[in-house]
């Protein structure tokens, strides 16, 4: 799978737009991009996910570069809820799949009032 | 909205001990996955399961550990011989129609190994 490079730390404030990147330059064709976060050692919760084309949905928006080797998370109000470890994530699609998520360092966003 | 239950929410066992960690996933799913994160590490993959099979399995999920759906509801993880590096949360995971599709995990278990 793909690597991906992520900041360590990234800070908001509240009610502004928080803007999370991602490198994943090796990643290839069949590869999606999958964004999780861990609120405070509960369990990872899904995001949103994408291929090629930018995507929304209610939690935030995934835009991907043209050239597919890097993203951004958008998340476009963000709360104090918010504050999390996000995960920007690159595996395989298709039926052959297992499933498997590696998860790496992430990005350890603080959102401040 | 359907969600991903673990019990025991906390376990404190012996070194040597066996450990059985519960998982009820969401009632449709298909897949089912383990994870550990030790504390202050990163969250590690241990297996994954499909069709009543092991479909894939890290190098930590060793001879100690096993998985079994026992009947149509529990998903459950085995630890045989518990050694203190075992301490750590557990998530189980399940998602619905194929290993591409999302995952909804679990709160997690806490295993502490003494």
């Amino acid at each position: 799978d793909a690597k991906t490079t992520q900041p360590t730390s990234m800070d908001c404030a509240e009610g502004r737009a928080a803007n999370l990147p991602c490198n994943h330059s090796t990643i290839s064709g069949n590869e999606y991009v999958y964004w999780y976060r861990q609120i405070h050692s509960q369990g990872p919760q899904y995001i949103i996910h994408g291929l090629k084309n930018n995507e929304t949905n209610e939690m935030a928006s995934l835009i991907i570069t043209e050239d597919r080797k890097s993203s951004t998370l958008i998340l476009p109000h963000a709360t104090l809820r918010d504050t999390a470890v996000y995960y920007c994530i690159v595996r395989p699609g298709g039926a052959s799949n297992t499933g498997k998520l590696i998860f790496g360092q992430g990005t350890t966003l603080q959102v401040k009032p | 909205e359907p969600e991903v239950t673990q019990t025991p929410s906390h376990q404190v066992t012996q070194m040597g001990q066996e450990v059985i960690l519960r998982c009820v996933p969401i009632s449709n799913h298909l897949y089912f996955y383990w994870y550990r994160q030790i504390l202050g590490q990163k969250v590690e993959f241990l297996v994954s399961f499909y069709n009543n099979e092991i479909s894939e399995k890290s190098e930590i999920f060793d001879d100690q550990f096993s998985v079994e759906r026992p009947d149509g509801s529990n998903f459950t993880l085995k630890i045989r011989s518990t050694k203190l590096e075992d301490s750590a949360m557990y998530f189980c995971a399940s998602s619905a129609t194929s290993g591409s599709s999302e995952q909804f995990f679990g709160p997690g278990t806490r295993l502490t190994v003494l």
